[in-house]
């Protein structure tokens, strides 16, 4: 079945960083999602991207969906303590409803 | 309104007892899921309902029975369950984009 990986795994910076981390796939996605979670919650949807090539803003965060359709990126600027979480990318290939997720990156931030 | 909403929070049952999970979701979306997560993995889909349907088992054990009453619940029946089961129960709903995730219940079977 289709896989994601995602990089890195886990990530420690200072605060006021910037914070990169990608997803990539052997198969072609039609859209790509980032998440982020928090302990005992349910994702958040922070960006959608439903076309290759669209660079996406929602606040400090920037995601990318790339041109080959096999990968996207997140950005964090200027990190804050409360960024602090697992962010998951997450694709659809379009042909149903099935959702399939990277393992994940844990983001640590020291104030 | 992009919320979905889970009930209960946190369930503790036994191995003989039946019991259910709830979801809502009232923003019109034809698909909702059950995923199953446990500590620091992704969620791993168990069931896809589209337009009321069943379209999606992932090969989940018949102990997890899930049930669509109409357009904006869903439920997940829970009977004879093993302690392997304990994990966070995540419900979520889309249009075909961007999922939308409920809370959670956290389920621990003793």
């Amino acid at each position: 079945g289709q896989q994601l990986n995602q990089s890195p795994q886990s990530m420690f910076i200072q605060e006021g960083e910037d914070v990169s981390m990608n997803c990539t796939s052997s198969s072609i996605f039609n859209t790509w999602l980032w998440y982020k979670q928090d302990p005992g919650e349910g994702p958040v949807l922070l960006i959608a991207l439903y076309k290759a090539g669209e660079l996406t803003s929602n606040g400090r965060l920037t995601a990318q969906f790339g041109i080959t359709r096999k990968d996207s990126f997140l950005n964090i600027s200027a990190s804050i303590p409360s960024d602090v979480g697992i962010y998951f990318c997450a694709g659809h290939t379009g042909s149903n409803y099935k959702l399939t997720f990277g393992k994940g990156t844990l983001l640590t931030v020291n104030p | 309104d992009t919320e979905v909403t889970q009930t209960p929070k946190h369930l503790v049952m036994g191995m003989t007892n039946k019991k259910s999970l709830k979801c809502e979701q009232h923003m019109g979306h034809r698909a909702m899921y059950w995923y199953k997560q446990k500590a620091k993995k992704p969620p791993e889909l168990m069931f896809v309902y589209s337009y009321e349907k069943l379209s999606i088992n992932e090969s989940v054990p018949s102990r997890f029975s899930p049930e669509c009453p109409n357009s904006s619940l869903l439920n997940l029946h829970l009977h004879a369950l093993q302690p392997e089961d304990s994990a966070l129960y995540l419900c979520a709903s889309s249009q075909g984009g961007g999922a939308f995730f409920g809370p959670g219940t956290r389920l621990t079977v003793l």
